[in-house]
């Protein structure tokens, strides 16, 4: 079975930019979750969605988007980049159990 | 606020010994508890995960649960180089929100 996919894999923009990472959960599974990964902050968690809906949010600031597809395909938008949006962004799937990560969407803001 | 605490590390442990990773969690109602593995640059991988008070063992891993302690550890028997990784603590409080440690880093000495 194919794992959680997420595109692009880099990313580079500038301050101010705008931009959109896709993930692809693992077939069947309906519950996507966004992450971000810094050094300084490790995992936190960005929202997730089921069945398009979202149905949990972290603390993070109203840049920070997403939804989701009736495939279940999730995409995260972050409008207006600063620089401390530099991170690795992770999605995770679930068919409402364990989470399983996609390899992450690498993202620098210059 | 909900949290979940690891010691950072590092952790150094020889080969073929039992590396023995400990996490705590602040909600007594948690049901749900992950042990992730991660390589520098990778995204991290489901290793284990345990519901119920007790033990589970699969392979060389155990993952130790008890909530009345609040506690949850992860064992590694005969540690292999292969093994050092950082180790994270991941607990779905009530909300579905997967919360994560800040992780352990694992070296396993040749």
């Amino acid at each position: 079975k194919a794992g959680v996919t997420q595109t692009p894999r880099y990313l580079i923009k500038t301050r101010g930019q705008q931009v959109t990472l896709s993930c692809s959960p693992i077939s069947g599974h309906r519950s996507v979750s966004w992450y971000q990964q810094t050094p300084g902050q490790g995992l936190q968690f960005l929202f997730e969605y089921f069945s398009e809906t979202q149905r949990n949010k972290g603390n993070f600031p109203g840049r920070f988007s997403g939804r989701q597809f009736s495939n279940s395909r999730s995409e995260m938008n972050v409008s207006t980049l600063e620089l401390g949006d530099s991170a690795l962004y992770l999605c995770a799937s679930s068919l409402g159990g364990e989470p399983y990560f996609g390899p992450g969407t690498r993202l620098l803001v210059l | 606020q909900k949290e979940v605490e690891q010691n950072s590390g590092p952790l150094s442990v020889p080969e073929g010994a039992i590396a023995s990773l400990n996490c705590t969690y602040s909600d007594r109602g948690s049901q749900s508890f992950f042990w992730y593995r991660q390589y520098s640059g990778k995204s991290p991988e489901l290793i284990m995960f345990i519901y119920s008070n007790g033990d589970k063992e699969d392979g060389r891993f155990t993952a130790q649960l008890n909530k009345a302690s609040q506690y949850v550890s992860l064992l590694i028997r005969d540690s292999q180089p292969s093994d050092s990784a950082t180790y994270l603590c991941a607990v779905y409080f009530g909300n579905e929100k997967l919360t994560f440690g800040t992780g352990t880093r694992l070296t396993i000495i040749p």
